[in-house]
């Protein structure tokens, strides 16, 4: 148990959906994180927020939207999707006071676009 | 551009022995370095790190060496378990920077 709780954990979607991924930590953390990982390639950073505030958007196509509430939810809204982009989409969070932070990763989500 | 490498996809050990996994980064402002573990069907979950001051961190049975003039780093499982099974990933970090770049994976199997 990580502390990081993501759902839904598997979804399934057309190209003409709109969904959203939702993640929360229960760390007490106050920066989250989407990552993406797709087949055969590494970890891609997508968002950064920092006590709500996006602070890193990693050159992502507007279908994704990510949104932060608070510091402990975080949700990516998906919309017009691509099939190239199903992934397995993780969620992070740190503890940023520090120079050097460990970030905390989600179960996940696997989404699948056709 | 790859900043951090795992060039082994797969590594098979036998119960017992020791497992050395490996990391080379290009990047020298590269100064944390992290290793992560990943189960199938779970997130990657947090192993041990490494600042850039130090060569070497220990965490019971794992321990991760820096040898920051050949921008290597590896990861020794000693001894070996099957439950330690799983994809390994290691990645790296700037200064004050929250952006972890992470190398492609090392599948670890461990033979009973």
């Amino acid at each position: 148990e990580t502390g990081v709780t993501q759902t839904p954990r598997h979804l399934v979607m057309g190209m003409t959906n709109k969904k959203s991924l939702k993640c929360e930590q229960h760390l007490g953390h106050n920066a989250m994180y989407w990552y993406k990982q797709s087949a055969k390639k590494p970890l891609e950073l997508m968002f950064v927020y920092n006590f709500k505030e996006q602070t890193e958007n990693n050159s992502v196509p507007s279908r994704f939207s990510p949104e932060c509430p608070n510091s402990s939810h975080l949700f990516l809204h998906l919309h017009t999707l691509q099939p190239e982009d199903s992934a397995l989409y993780l969620c992070a969070s740190s503890q940023a006071t520090s120079d050097q932070e460990t970030q905390y990763f989600g179960p996940g989500t696997r989404l699948l676009v056709l | 551009d790859q900043q951090v490498k795992q060039n082994s996809p797969s590594l098979s050990v036998q119960e017992g022995r020791i497992s050395i996994l490996n990391c080379d980064y290009t990047n020298s402002m590269f100064d944390y370095f992290l290793w992560y573990k990943k189960y199938p069907a779970e997130g990657p979950t947090f192993l041990i790190s490494i600042s850039s001051i130090k060569d070497k961190n220990e965490d019971g049975r794992f321990t991760v060496f820096l040898n920051k003039s050949a921008k290597h780093l590896s990861l020794h499982i000693v001894p070996s378990q099957p439950g330690d099974s799983a994809v390994y990933f290691c990645a790296a970090s700037e200064w004050g920077a929250q952006k972890l770049v992470f190398g492609q994976g090392t599948r670890l199997t461990i033979n009973p």
